[in-house]
């Protein structure tokens, strides 16, 4: 169908606060990356899912954030007290497992105050 | 520790000229590089992907990879504006979990 959607695109919120971020991977697809870009850098990877696979949670910066896949589509990461350097935009990713052409969402532009 | 480096630029071409944009990692165990493109304010795109050592064409963009010598490349022939942005390179370890790691991409200008 579609391809990867991510909501909201744009979130402001206020230093301490949790938000949640969700994406809904291209239907089918059965890897579901986080990764995270701040203004000028690279991409930063945070966790992946492979089917029903105990999710690779290496990337995740602290213990503030945390991702879930439910039902292996839809995923949500969560940060928790947010802080002024959780301020990125987070790029959710999907591909068929073992191709490894990644897909990306449009990406959810977070702003912590 | 996987490293992919680039230069970060920006690289400056004039319309209808080749960009060349590297990059060169760090782990032997690569198997697997791509490059991705990313307007400014989008997401990454794949533009190309390459597996074995040599070169790789599609239409105006060529990959070539070069194991022994760790590196990856982009050419991009006859450049047109609607090229400027950034090219982000990405590799992927054998045996590992699929994973890419990415470089922090080069950021190209192609000038009328």
């Amino acid at each position: 169908g579609a391809g990867v959607s991510q909501s909201p695109s744009n979130k402001v919120t206020e230093k301490g606060k949790d938000v949640e971020l969700r994406c809904d991977p291209i239907s089918g697809h059965t890897a579901l990356y986080w990764y995270r870009q701040s203004l000028g850098q690279g991409l930063e990877f945070l966790i992946y899912f492979q089917g029903n696979s105990a999710p690779d949670k290496s990337g995740l910066p602290s213990d503030r954030f945390s991702a879930e896949r439910t039902g292996g589509s839809v995923s949500t990461l969560t940060i928790q007290r947010t802080q002024q350097e959780d301020s990125a935009v987070y790029l959710c990713a999907s591909n068929l497992r073992f191709v490894e052409t990644q897909y990306f969402g449009p990406g959810t532009r977070l702003l912590v105050l | 520790q996987k490293e992919v480096e680039q230069n970060s630029g920006p690289l400056s071409v004039p319309e209808g000229a080749i960009a060349s944009l590297n990059c060169t990692y760090s782990d032997r165990g690569s198997q697997s590089f791509f490059w991705y493109r990313q307007y400014s304010g989008k997401s990454p795109e794949l533009i190309m992907s390459i597996y074995s050592n040599g070169d790789k064409e599609d239409g105006r963009f060529t990959a070539q990879l070069n194991k022994a010598s760790q590196y990856v490349s982009l050419l991009i022939r006859d450049s047109q504006p609607s090229d400027s942005a950034t090219y982000l390179c990405a590799v992927i370890v054998s045996g590992g979990s699929y994973i890419p790691t990415f470089g922090r991409g080069t950021s190209l200008i192609v000038h009328p």
